[in-house]
């Protein structure tokens, strides 16, 4: 089993719709998760941080985390072309907390 | 605030040639990243600094590549000699300890021919 999973996608909604992300992780003791946006040809900007279980929201944006079941994922509302891009769930594991990656969900938001 | 600098950001090499990146971290950040993002993947860490200690360098194929950080500011990640499975996007990014939130440099896509 992968550390991070993600689904590659593509994953289309249109405009003005809720595009939601969702990610696995196999490390229990992972404590820190974070998203990430990675547009084409671009380094990664980060976009969301959550440390505890229960949702956080910013802006447009809310990450929801269940430790329990190991699950991570990202909402996002009113979704905008803008938005297009791939979104990269990671997460701080090991002793020396190395942030670990998933694969990316390729998301296109329709006009 | 001056985010992460990387150089060159493109470079196309022949293969068995040698190739190094440089990175110029946010002001401030004590620990500093290198990643290998291939085509398709997420990054994968190679290298990992607190100051210009190694934390972690489990995944760095160190038969041919380097890196150091020797000032505990700047870094440089070298490849000698590469072959054509390095061609890849390397990324620097760097957080204010070990554990916080990451910044990412623009990346250098590295082309082996």
């Amino acid at each position: 089993q992968k550390e991070v999973e993600q689904n590659s996608g593509p994953l289309s909604v249109p405009e003005g719709a809720i595009a939601s992300l969702n990610c696995t992780y196999s490390d229990r003791g992972s404590q820190s998760f974070f998203w990430y946006r990675q547009y084409s040809g671009k380094s990664p900007e980060l976009i969301m941080s959550i440390y505890s279980n229960g949702d956080k929201e910013d802006g447009r944006f809310t990450a929801q985390l269940n430790k329990a079941s190991q699950y991570v994922s990202l909402l996002i509302r009113d979704s905008q072309p803008s938005d297009s891009a791939t979104y990269l769930c990671a997460l701080h594991s090991g002793s020396a907390r190395q942030l670990t990656f998933g694969s990316g969900t390729q998301l296109t938001v329709l006009p | 605030e001056a985010g992460v600098a990387q150089s060159p950001r493109y470079k196309i090499i022949e293969k068995r040639q040698s190739v190094a990146f440089w990175c110029n971290p946010i002001s401030g950040h004590a620990t500093l990243y290198w990643y290998q993002q291939i085509l398709g993947q997420g990054p994968k860490l190679l290298i990992q600094f607190q100051n210009n200690g190694v934390v972690d360098d489990s995944q760095l194929p160190k038969d041919r590549f380097s890196a150091e950080r020797l000032k505990g500011v700047d870094s440089t990640l070298k490849i000698q000699p590469a072959k054509l499975e390095d061609s890849a996007v390397y990324l620097c990014a760097s957080s204010f300890t070990t554990g916080d939130e990451q910044y990412f440099g623009p990346g250098t896509r590295l082309t082996v021919t």
